[in-house]
């Protein structure tokens, strides 16, 4: 079974610009959650879906934002973009019903570098 | 406020020996736990979890030890070989809420 993708890898943007990452998550998963990864602050949640609903959202700004697709697929937009958001974003899909995350497979994440 | 803390930003063992990892946690909120390692340019990989209605989980070369009472978990690798040189995480969750609160990582290295 294919593990979880995520386009582009690599990204380099501007100050101000605006970027979308993409995830597909392992098949028949349909929970997928989205972190970031900055060397302070670790790896912090961004949000999860389910279903095509968020469930879930970290303690991150409004810029930040993603949805989901019928088909579990699932893509993140970060609008404005700062110096800090520079990160490895990383998604991670889950094999759950209506309940509770548990086991998160991880890709291998999109490298943002915001100049 | 960190709620999950791995108090060692590394370690370094001798190949063959015991690899002993730690976490603590605030939140006794906190029912599930698991360990993932990562190397650079990849994505956490999931090892071992471990439910807290239990105090200990095996799969093989890893275990997971939870210690509710102290709001501590290890996990040990034994024997530790080369190829677990690697940053383990550990991350926990609580029951209805749909994310993982992870550890800042421990660097763990094997020296042959």
């Amino acid at each position: 079974k294919a593990g979880v993708t995520q386009t582009p890898r690599y990204l380099i943007k501007t100050r101000g610009q605006q970027v979308t990452l993409s995830c597909s998550p392992i098949s028949g998963h349909r929970s997928v959650s989205w972190y970031q990864q900055t060397p302070g602050q670790g790896l912090q949640f961004l949000f999860e879906y389910f279903s095509e609903t968020q469930r879930n959202k970290g303690n991150f700004p409004g810029r930040f934002s993603g949805r989901q697709f019928s088909n579990s697929r699932s893509e993140m937009n970060v609008s404005t973009l700062e110096l800090g958001d520079s990160a490895l974003y990383l998604c991670a899909s889950s094999l759950v019903g209506a309940g509770v995350v548990r086991e998160q497979y991880f890709g291998p994440g999109t490298r943002l570098t915001v100049t | 406020d960190q709620q999950v803390k791995q108090n060692s930003p590394s370690l370094s063992v001798q190949e063959g020996r015991i690899s002993i990892l730690n976490c603590d946690y605030t939140n006794s909120m906190f029912d599930y736990f698991l360990w993932y390692k990562k190397y650079p340019a990849e994505g956490p990989t999931f090892l071992i979890s471990i439910s807290s209605i239990k105090d200990k989980n095996e799969d093989g070369r890893f275990t997971v030890f939870l210690n509710k009472s102290a709001k501590h978990l290890s996990l040990h690798i034994v024997p530790s070989q080369p190829g677990d040189s690697a940053v383990y995480f550990c991350a926990a969750s609580i029951q209805g809420a749909q994310k993982l609160v992870f550890g800042q990582g421990t660097r763990l290295t094997i020296n042959p």
